[in-house]
């Protein structure tokens, strides 16, 4: 089974306008982090947020929040006020704290914001 | 403060030839992962190396190698290229390996090309 799915493989938002990018995890952990990531066209990976398990607030970062629903094991990211440099792909990304380091990826969705 | 830097930044090689690439982790961090990304991929974990020695590692033939060194910089080898191993080579760091860990911040990552 996938560890994190990611359903949109590409979204359109106009530019200043708010965009859900989905995600959902597997995982059996109690104790997990979530993670998006954004890559440009350049290649590097950028964090963007992060949320742990046991987190009960939302986690938000500037014009990034992720809207984490623990029991629907899901964690979307929501972009405020979209900017034409938000165009880009985006991870979304798992680390399960007890069976090991590694970070599991999605598929990415390509995000573009129209002017 | 100086990110995650890898070397080089594209590479060009023929099938069975080996290959060496580089990567120097965030100040302050201690360890680091690989990631093969494919096109149109999300990355997938090579291997992640803690105190000089591989700590965890994916589903990732023997041909793949590495090494961490004192100054905690790593390299991954490749030996006997395939085409398939043509990918973007993301290389990330992060603090700790053992008792839970921090966000992994990613390098601008090596595009090899095998021909």
């Amino acid at each position: 089974a996938q560890k994190i799915t990611q359903t949109q493989p590409g979204m359109f938002v106009q530019e200043k306008e708010a965009v859900t990018l989905d995600c959902t995890y597997d995982t059996s952990d109690q104790s997990y982090g979530l993670f998006w990531y954004k890559q440009p066209s350049s290649g590097e990976m950028i964090f963007l947020i992060y949320q742990g398990s046991y987190d009960e607030q939302n986690a938000t970062e500037g014009r990034y929040s992720l809207n984490f629903q623990k029991a629907r094991k899901s964690a979307n990211l929501v972009i405020s006020a979209s900017q034409l440099g938000d165009s880009a792909m985006y991870f979304c990304a798992m680390r399960e704290d007890y069976t090991g380091n590694q970070f599991y990826f999605g598929t990415g969705t390509s995000l573009t914001v129209i002017p | 403060d100086a990110g995650v830097t890898q070397s080089p930044t594209h590479l060009i090689k023929t099938r069975g030839q080996q290959v060496t690439l580089r990567c120097s982790p965030k100040s302050g961090h201690d360890t680091v992962s690989w990631y093969q990304q494919a096109l149109g991929q999300g990355p997938q974990f090579i291997f992640q190396y803690y105190e000089e020695e591989e700590r965890q590692r994916g589903n990732f033939p023997d041909r793949f190698s590495g090494h961490q060194f004192p100054n905690y910089s790593s390299e991954l080898n490749v030996n006997a290229l395939l085409l398939g191993d043509s990918a973007l080579y993301l290389c990330a760091s992060s603090r700790g390996a053992g008792q839970g860990q921090d966000t992994q911040y990613f390098g601008p990552g090596t595009r090899l090309t095998v021909l």
